[in-house]
């Protein structure tokens, strides 16, 4: 199997952009997708597809892709948007989950 | 609506079996894979299990292979793991995913249930 690394924490302001990365030497073959998860709560689906949003998740989530590196951004964040958010992918029989980041926002 | 409802879990000792159940309903169970993921205490999520559509197929983490079983019966609309050789360190929320997409190798979860918490203790 393969593995997909994120950072444990970042901090921002109210009204910053959060960058969250999830690095893995598979993402240039696979698609991401990316989990919003708050305390006591099942995660959510944030980003499908390393950038296409599924409806109801505002527009200020976004993700891209470049190389070994995927990207949630989430631009203007607000008090709401802190929990833990995971990277995943998936190969043609596993799944893998990142270790997670947890966002605070200051 | 599209749900997801977890059962079975609870308290058991090392070596135990643990069953665990998940209801689906608001959409046509039989059309996806379906996974088993779950979360240990204060830790990050991990895949355990999947199973296509059909049924025909299953995957497994490494970490559950030979102790743990998927299956489902879909004129149930049901989703089973049937966990064997229990250890401590199976300890976690279990959550039941619906595939976003694909009905047969799993791929990305768009619904989740509440999850079923699972304590493997003596």
């Amino acid at each position: 199997s393969y593995e997909l690394t994120q950072p444990p924490s970042v901090s921002v302001s109210p009204g910053q952009t959060a960058r969250i990365t999830c690095s893995g030497d598979a993402l240039p073959k696979q698609y991401a997708y990316w989990y919003q998860q708050k305390p006591g709560q099942a995660p959510v689906l944030v980003i499908y597809k390393d950038s296409e949003r599924p409806s109801g998740i505002p527009e200020r989530f976004s993700g891209s892709s470049s190389g070994t590196t995927v990207t949630l951004t989430i631009s203007g964040v607000q008090a709401e948007d802190e929990a833990d958010y995971y990277c995943q992918s998936a190969d043609s029989s596993s799944v893998v989950f990142g270790g997670g980041t947890k966002l605070t926002v200051l | 609506e599209v749900q997801l409802l977890e059962s079975g879990g609870g308290l058991v000792q090392p070596g135990g079996s643990l069953r665990l159940s998940c209801a689906a309903s608001g959409f046509t169970f039989s059309s996806y894979a379906m996974s088993w993921v779950r979360q240990a205490p204060g830790k990050g999520l991990e895949w355990v299990s999947a199973i296509s559509g059909s049924g025909g197929s299953t995957y497994y983490a490494d970490s559950v292979k030979g102790r743990f079983t998927i299956s489902r019966d879909n004129s149930k609309n049901t989703l089973y793991l049937q966990m064997n050789s229990l250890r401590a360190e199976d300890t976690a929320v279990y959550y039941c995913a619906k595939d976003w997409e694909t009905v047969a190798a799993p791929d990305a979860f768009d619904i989740w249930g509440q999850g079923t918490m699972v304590t493997v203790s003596s």
